[in-house]
């Protein structure tokens, strides 16, 4: 199975800053690499997928990029409804495989 | 609107057996591909497996930790999605996601997800 190793695993920020989570891949994948944002007690919620592209009515702040091993999400300008838990996965092969996840807090 | 409702989750024994069914609506659900994913109490996602559509026979896969014990099955008449488990451990404690796959590219990805049910093996 190809492993998928997230970082950070948690992140302080405050409303307006910049945040970026890694991804990467034990293999490559393409640009197979989706990205969910979960809020607790709630199911995950698609933001991204193929890597870049935003999910329709997904903020624009929202952004992620990279394809083979090496993935990015960028939040450009935190929002209080940001602090969650986000999660990638690849789906380039079975089995799909999610990263560790990164829990965003408020600073 | 989309709509993935989970039932079935609860109480079992280690070695026993629990079926989930999941009720979707809001979408064409012969055509999609349908996933379990699990998430165990405050820990990451987990992918247990899929069935593929009518189109792909109906074929399904597996994550290692759950092959031979799980069963997905669905019932396009029902608009329903099952999960059969059997032979159950400890370690499928989990809150358990229905989720739907479309396809993009030539991969197929989870977009909507239910809010999931609890199924908890203790003795």
């Amino acid at each position: 199975a190809i492993r998928i190793t997230q970082s950070p695993s948690s992140l302080s920020a405050s409303t307006g800053d910049r945040v970026t989570i890694t991804c990467r891949a034990s293999q490559g994948i393409s640009s197979y690499l989706a990205w969910y944002q979960q809020k607790p007690g709630k199911a995950p919620k698609l933001l991204i997928y193929a890597a870049s592209t935003l999910q329709s009515g997904v903020p624009s702040r929202f952004s992620g990029s990279g394809s083979g091993t090496d993935f990015t999400l960028t939040i450009s300008c935190l929002q209080s409804e940001d602090f969650a838990t986000y999660y990638c996965q690849q789906y380039y092969s079975y089995p799909p495989t999610f990263g560790g996840g990164t829990k965003v807090e408020i600073k | 609107e989309v709509q993935l409702v989970e039932s079935g989750g609860g109480l079992v024994q280690p070695g026993g057996s629990l079926r989930l069914s999941c009720a979707a609506s809001g979408f064409t659900f012969s055509d999609h591909y349908m996933d379990w994913v699990r998430q165990a109490p405050g820990k990451g996602l987990e992918w247990v497996g899929r069935t593929r559509n009518k189109a792909n026979s109906y074929t399904t896969e597996y994550a290692a930790s759950v092959k031979g014990r799980f069963t997905i099955s669905r019932d396009d008449s029902k608009n329903s999605l099952y999960l059969q488990m059997n032979s159950l451990k400890t370690e499928d404690t989990a809150v358990y996601y229905c989720a739907r796959a479309i396809k993009y590219s030539s991969g197929w990805l989870t977009d909507y997800w239910g809010q999931g049910t609890l199924v908890t093996v203790s003795s």
